[in-house]
C-alpha cells in the first residue's frame, strides 16, 4: 500500500540559508500534518493542513511558513536556519480530521544545519 | 497540561504479553484514545485506537476502562521488533500531541 512520501530524506544547510521540505499524502488523504522532533525528544506538533486551508497551528516559529496544494500534497519552508532547527521532520496525513481517523507518518526528512 | 500519564519505561520477555498501561483521567466524551509507536528514529507508527470498546487488530488489542479514565495496550506475543517507544495519545478534534510514553524493551 502506498505511504506518505518526504523529500528529500536527509538535508544538510547552512546557518542562516533557507530549506523546503516536501510530503506527498497517502491516495485521497486531504489532511496533512507537520513534525519536529529534536535529538532525544517527543514529536511536536507544528502545523496541518485540510482540504488546502490551514486548520491548526502549533508551536511553528515565525521563520517557518507551510502550505498545501491542489494536489494535497504539502511543502514547509524553513527560512533563516538557526543550529536548533536540526531535527527529525516528520509529515503525516488522514482522510479528513475527524476524531475517529488515523493518521500514517512518512519515514521523516533528518535536517541537519552547520 | 499533560492529558496522558503513561510509565516511562517498561521490559518484556519475547514471547509473552506486553501490557502497556496509560492513564487519561480527565478524558472528555467526544475524545478518542490512540496509540502509536516508534521504532529508533523511524516516522510513529499507528497501531490502534478506541472511543470506549475494547479494539483489536492484527497489531494489539485496547483495554479502554468503563470509566474511560484509564487503557491498557496489549501486544500478544511481543517478538525484538517491537522494542519502540509506546505513545498513548488523547484527542478529539486536535491533532496528535505526543507525550512523552513509555519505552518498551523486548528481551530474549
Amino acid at each position: 500500500a502506498a505511504g506518505v512520501i518526504q523529500s528529500p530524506r536527509h538535508l544538510i544547510k547552512e546557518k542562516r540559508e533557507t530549506a523546503t521540505l516536501k510530503c506527498y499524502p497517502i491516495p485521497r488523504h486531504d489532511t496533512v500534518y507537520w513534525y519536529q522532533q529534536g535529538p532525544g525528544q517527543d514529536p511536536q506538533f507544528l502545523i496541518s493542513f485540510y482540504e488546502k486551508m490551514q486548520s491548526d497551528k502549533g508551536s511553528i516559529p515565525d521563520r517557518f511558513s507551510a502550505q498545501q496544494f491542489s494536489d494535497y500534497h504539502s511543502e514547509l519552508n524553513m527560512s533563516s536556519l538557526e543550529l536548533g532547527d536540526s531535527a527529525l521532520y516528520f509529515c503525516a496525513s488522514s482522510w479528513g480530521i475527524r476524531p475517529n481517523t488515523e493518521a500514517f507518518f512518512g519515514q521523516g526528512t533528518r535536517l541537519t544545519v552547520v | 497540561d499533560a492529558k496522558t500519564t503513561q510509565p516511562p519505561s517498561m521490559d518484556c520477555a519475547e514471547g509473552r504479553a506486553a501490557n502497556l498501561p496509560c492513564n487519561h483521567s480527565t478524558i472528555s466524551g467526544n475524545e478518542y484514545v490512540y496509540w502509536y509507536r516508534q521504532i529508533h528514529s523511524q516516522g510513529p507508527q499507528y497501531i490502534i485506537h478506541g472511543l470506549k470498546n475494547n479494539e483489536t487488530n492484527e497489531m494489539a488489542s485496547l483495554i479502554i476502562t468503563e470509566d474511560r479514565k484509564s487503557s491498557t495496550l496489549i501486544l500478544p506475543h511481543a517478538t525484538l521488533r517491537d522494542t519502540a517507544v509506546y505513545y498513548c495519545i488523547v484527542t478529539g478534534n486536535t491533532p496528535l500531541v505526543f507525550g512523552k510514553g513509555t519505552r518498551l524493551s523486548v528481551i530474549a
